[in-house]
């Protein structure tokens, strides 16, 4: 299995209140992702990033940011979470070349109150 | 932006049978990569099988292959000889092979359909 940590695995919060989830690999893959994972959507991507400080939006990224300061660590904001944020995050990495598929992390849930 | 289908929400199948998920997309490219990941109720995400759409001949990984049908777009999963274990949420994924940078990179996934296995 690929290195990739995701925490925490779960976590409750309120409304208003900042988040931040890591994702920690050991792989030295160029490439992450955080996608979150809501019922009747499948997985959709939030923000990406193609190397250290080079980050990009996805298709939902509004009420989200992003960081990476290091090749193996890839922290997702969320700045004031509100309920819609509720969801499983995953993180994945891959490496370079298309044909090269995602390797996930474990998720986590967040509940925002 | 391409986009991905799976139509079947839904899907049960008798252990030692055979079932099909299948999966459209719509895309404008030539290049291109396809993938179904397995979802157990572990909520880890599994790589299953992946298909290059330059390659006619249909991917094939032990008891799963696929029916990779270009010109229509289709890209079904078929797990032969059911087992419990293969009761899971299964989703079809798409790569752009063309442009490979920035978005091109992500993989872009359909809705997913549950797999259940009866005895």
């Amino acid at each position: 299995d690929a290195g990739i940590t995701q925490s925490p695995r779960h976590k409750v919060t309120e409304t208003g209140t900042p988040v931040t989830l890591r994702c920690h690999q050991t792989e030295n893959h160029r490439y992450m992702y955080w996608y979150r994972q809501d019922p009747g959507h499948g997985l959709r991507l939030i923000h990406y990033s193609y190397g250290v400080k080079d980050t990009d939006k996805g298709e939902v990224s509004d009420g989200y940011s992003v960081s990476r300061s290091k090749t193996e660590d890839f922290l997702l904001t969320l700045e004031s979470a509100t309920s819609s944020q509720t969801s499983v995050y995953f993180c994945a990495i891959s490496e370079r070349g298309p044909n090269s598929p995602l390797h996930f992390g474990n998720g986590t849930r967040l509940t925002v109150t | 932006a391409q986009t991905v289908t799976q139509s079947q929400p839904e899907m049960s199948v008798q252990e030692a049978e055979t079932v099909t998920l299948s999966c459209t997309y719509d895309t404008s490219e030539s290049d291109y990569y396809l993938f179904w990941y397995k979802q157990p109720p572990s909520r880890q995400m599994i790589l299953v099988i992946r298909q290059e759409a330059y390659k006619q001949q249909n991917a094939t990984e032990n008891r799963f292959s696929v029916n990779f049908q270009k010109a229509a777009k289709s890209f079904s999963l078929k797990i032969s000889d059911s087992q419990l274990g293969d009761a899971a949420m299964y989703f079809c994924a798409y790569r752009s092979g063309v442009h490979w940078s920035g978005t091109a990179s992500k993989l872009t996934f359909g809705t997913g359909t549950r797999l259940q296995v009866t005895l």
